[in-house]
């Protein structure tokens, strides 16, 4: 089993719908939980992170943190064709002071008008 | 405020040829890491360098050479590129949480 499991897709929605992007994982040391978004040919960009376990909300994004069930989301309010991209999840705990991600292979994500 | 500035931006290298891929962060982060990506394969880690002074291999070193510069700038080597190294390279710094750069795509022929 991977430390961390994500649905490759892609995902296909129409605009304004609800996107629920998930990803599960088996260490149950990891603290800090990241979301990531990578346009085609870009670098990826923090969108959002969380510490421990609860919810955090940026906008139409909200980051969910299930430590019980090892299971994290990020949800999209009101989708639009620029969220279109793939969605990088990743975790870390403290290694030897340096916190090494470890991330999910992506979700590629569309939204069509 | 840049973040993580990688350069060059493209390269093209023939088979056995060397070059020096760089990277620098104004963010005051102690951690920096070298990432490279592939269709289907995901981030994997090359290199990282915990503080200035350290360096410690990824998943995925062998064919690279690292060089932690000072705190701003880590660097990463090919002695002698080959095809298997055509790839996207991500360098990113972190506190807590990462901060990637641009990336830099390189195909060796």
């Amino acid at each position: 089993q991977k430390e961390v499991e994500q649905d490759p897709g892609p995902l296909s929605v129409p605009e304004g719908a609800i996107v629920s992007l998930n990803c599960t994982y088996s260490n149950s040391a990891f603290q800090y939980f990241m979301w990531y978004r990578q346009y085609s040919r870009k670098g990826p960009e923090l969108l959002m992170y969380t510490y421990s376990s609860g919810n955090k909300e940026d906008g139409r994004f909200t980051a969910q943190v299930d430590k019980s069930s090892k299971y994290i989301s990020l949800f999209i309010r009101d989708s639009q064709p620029s969220d279109s991209a793939t969605y990088l999840c990743a975790m870390s705990g403290s290694s030897g002071g340096s916190y090494i991600p470890t991330f999910g292979r992506g979700t590629s994500l569309i939204v069509h008008p | 405020n840049a973040g993580v500035t990688q350069t060059p931006k493209f390269q093209v290298l023939k088979t056995g040829q060397s070059m020096t891929l760089q990277c620098a962060q104004d963010m005051n982060h102690n951690s920096m890491y070298w990432y490279r990506q592939d269709p289907g394969m995901g981030l994997r880690l090359i290199y990282y360098s915990a503080s200035e002074g350290t360096t410690d291999k990824g998943e995925v070193p062998n064919g690279y050479n690292v060089s932690r510069l000072n705190k701003r700038e880590f660097s990463l080597r090919l002695e002698s590129a080959a095809p298997s190294q055509t790839s996207v390279y991500f360098c990113a710094s972190s506190d807590n949480i990462q901060y990637f750069g641009a990336g830099t795509r390189l195909s060796v022929l």
